[in-house]
């Protein structure tokens, strides 16, 4: 069965300190890769997708991520945050070519302190 | 181009009712897929709607369905609603080819009491 870990629920960071969100995966066959990040209140929006090619991905607000297919890993980073990155993140993994959708990781709260 | 809009953004319903979300995707995306978010169980995928077929389902109670209409736009309707039903309700959609990457809207909050 597919799955998706985010073994942190919440991570408390300091405002211009680098940040990593870990996501673990697990799935028979290969998969599309997601991070989401969701502000109080609104839907979930596309941070990066990983679908084939360079396994570094960038995204917005200087987000990154790097897919480590023999640790089935999909960590986000940010080597430095702002207050406004407080929010919760999620990892989301899919099957390719539609073999399944999206399943989400539980989140993580990233709270960024002055 | 717009985004995915849901109607209503609130809605307070007493149990055994039913109730009704609306979904309008981006246009020209031909899928939309709903999810239930609480805190306790997280984001679960209900259901992928496709050229109006259901193409994918989640594990949920047949209490729960939708459908999708030829302009895309997907309605989920819920029934004999329970308290545990009260949740986030979250549409997404996407242009139906393989990329799988999916724009979610505002969402619908419903609350049953």
């Amino acid at each position: 069965a597919q799955s998706v870990t985010q073994l942190d629920s919440q991570v408390p960071v300091f405002e211009e300190a680098p940040v990593e969100l870990r996501c673990n995966y697990s799935s028979s066959v290969s998969v599309y890769l997601f991070w989401y990040v969701q502000y109080p209140n609104q839907g979930l929006q596309l941070l990066l997708k990983y679908l084939s090619g360079s396994t570094l991905v960038k995204g917005i607000n200087g987000f990154e991520a790097e897919f480590n297919k023999s640790q089935t890993s999909f960590h986000l980073r940010k080597p430095s945050v702002h207050i406004s990155d407080t929010a919760e993140y999620f990892c989301a993994v899919s099957g390719a070519s539609g073999t399944y959708k999206y399943i989400f990781g539980t989140g993580t709260r990233l709270k960024v302190l002055a | 181009k717009a985004g995915v809009t849901q109607t209503p953004r609130y809605l307070i319903k007493t149990r055994g009712q039913q109730v009704t979300l609306s979904c309008s995707p981006i246009s020209g995306h031909r899928s939309v897929s709903w999810y239930q978010q609480t805190p306790g169980q997280g984001l679960q995928f209900l259901f992928e709607y496709f050229s109006e077929t259901q193409r994918n389902k989640g594990n949920f109670p047949g209490r729960f369905s939708g459908r999708q209409f030829s302009n895309s736009r997907s309605e989920m309707n819920v029934s004999t609603l329970e308290l545990g039903d009260s949740a986030l309700y979250l549409c997404a959609s996407e242009e139906g080819t393989q990329n799988n990457e999916q724009f979610f809207g505002p969402g619908t909050r419903l609350t049953v009491l």
